[in-house]
């Protein structure tokens, strides 16, 4: 039962412009949302994060969305540069001391960035 | 800078071999966690470890196990491996309130 869903397995957008890469979830405990991005033959690395109390946490180029009515948050990149083409998973955690939380992660949406 | 280190980039193992990945954080983290990632199945997590020589069942523990005797390093073990464990493993560590620090990942083949 995948609990965090991310139904856009690919993504192309074009250089400059606005990326939106969606994520919903379906279990009502999950109190903290996070993004990570993978390059090939590297690990996933943080990117940013939101808790459930905020619908909107903004750094540099990044902005994650959160509407919890929906279950559903939107991670949000302007202006896409070619550095951002990578693999972008949205994960979840049921407190915001996170890194004490197992997180649940979905399935992940590949970004290409067309120069 | 936390840096993780996953021992073997990749790895061939054939079927029924015991098998060893192993994991070692330089940054005092408590919490220590192994996933796997698959196309189509993002990653999913295996065992945890809070401290040492605790372990926590993830969502996929079985025919896997772990151990944990120092603070730094954390092993995964396929007690017998199979060909559907054939997979790229991730090692993660982290205090309370940072995010997963992630290794490289080991692709294991299993023939």
């Amino acid at each position: 039962d995948q609990q965090v869903k991310q139904n856009s397995p690919s993504l192309s957008v074009q250089e400059g412009r606005i990326s939106i890469l969606n994520c919903d979830y379906t279990n009502s405990m999950f109190d903290y949302f996070l993004w990570y991005k993978k390059y090939p033959a590297e690990g996933p690395t943080f990117l940013i994060s939101i808790s459930s109390i905020k619908d909107k946490n903004e750094d540099g180029r990044f902005t994650v969305f959160l509407n919890k009515s929906a279950k559903h948050l939107s991670l949000h990149i302007v202006p896409s540069q070619p550095g951002d083409s990578a693999v972008y998973f949205c994960a979840a955690s049921g407190g915001s001391n996170f890194g004490n939380e197992k997180l649940t992660f979905g399935t992940g949406t590949r970004l290409t960035i067309i120069p | 800078d936390v840096k993780v280190t996953q021992s073997s980039r990749y790895l061939v193992k054939r079927t029924g071999e015991k098998v060893f990945l192993e994991c070692v954080q330089d940054m005092d983290h408590e919490n220590m966690f192994w996933y796997r990632q698959d196309p189509g199945l993002g990653l999913r997590l295996i065992y945890f470890s809070y401290d040492v020589k605790m372990k926590e069942k993830g969502d996929i523990p079985e025919g896997y196990s772990v151990s944990r005797e120092k603070k730094e390093r954390f092993s995964l073990i396929l007690e017998s491996a199979s060909t559907n464990q054939t997979s790229m493993y991730l090692c993660a560590s982290s205090t309370g309130d940072s995010p997963l620090h992630f290794g490289n990942g080991t692709r294991l083949t299993v023939t």
